[in-house]
């Protein structure tokens, strides 16, 4: 069974950091396009990032390039966001995805459940 | 950057009623790489269709999606209660639309 499990959401002050976590489990980890998505309160998706199976390409919205970074490490099965800079804006619960590249034209088949994250004084 | 549009932004409809989701994009869009998605309040996400017209593993057949170029559509052929929710569109792993919520009447 496929699992995407965040963590390392919470409180924090703007101009802070927090590194968020996704562990990933019941597929080849390292065979797969990654993701984070992240959803304002009572807002829309918003996709972040996505990340290439070894790493090689990154991709961010424009509102994020600069501040946040994707990485991945494929022998502990885990995909990363680091986050500096943070501004209110950047409120929300970030969710974390598989890209299915291949049979489905870069959909997100499986998500986690979520993290959520707070950027206040 | 493509951008996703979605109409009705709420769309009000009674059970067993049919449901019909647009999304227009900016610019050309390949099939293979539109997908939608169903969000219900407090869950994730999750995917109902890839390449404009495949339905997922598990999604009921009343869910089907079609169009090309840069007009998509989701349709709900008969509302069950559990299909009121958010549906979004989403472009190649990247941009989403703004979401159409599909509200029981």
């Amino acid at each position: 069974e496929v699992q995407l499990v965040e963590s390392g959401g919470g409180l924090v002050q703007p101009g802070g950091s927090l590194r968020l976590s996704c562990a990933a489990s019941g597929f080849t980890f390292s065979s797969y396009w990654m993701s984070w998505v992240r959803q304002a309160p009572g807002k829309g998706l918003e996709w972040v990032a996505n990340i290439k199976q070894d790493g090689s390409e990154k991709y961010y919205v424009d509102s994020v390039k600069g501040r946040f970074t994707i990485s991945r490490d494929n022998a502990k099965n885990s995909l990363y966001l680091q986050m500096n800079s943070l501004r209110a804006e950047d409120t929300a619960v970030y969710y974390c995805a598989r890209v299915e590249e291949i049979l489905k034209g870069g959909a997100f088949d499986y998500w986690g459940q979520g993290t959520l994250v707070t950027v206040s004084s | 950057e493509i951008v996703l549009t979605q109409s009705p932004g709420t769309l009000s409809l009674s059970p067993g009623e049919r449901a019909t989701l647009s999304c227009r994009a900016s610019q050309s869009v390949s099939s293979s790489y539109l997908a939608w998605y169903q969000q219900k309040p407090g869950q994730a996400p999750r995917l109902l269709i890839y390449g404009a017209s495949s339905r997922a593993t598990g999604i009921p057949d009343r869910f089907s999606g079609s169009g090309s170029g840069t007009d998509f559509t989701l349709t709900i052929s008969r509302l069950e209660p559990e299909d009121f929710a958010v549906y979004y569109c989403q472009q190649y792993g990247s941009s989403f639309g703004g979401g159409t919520k599909v509200e029981i009447k």
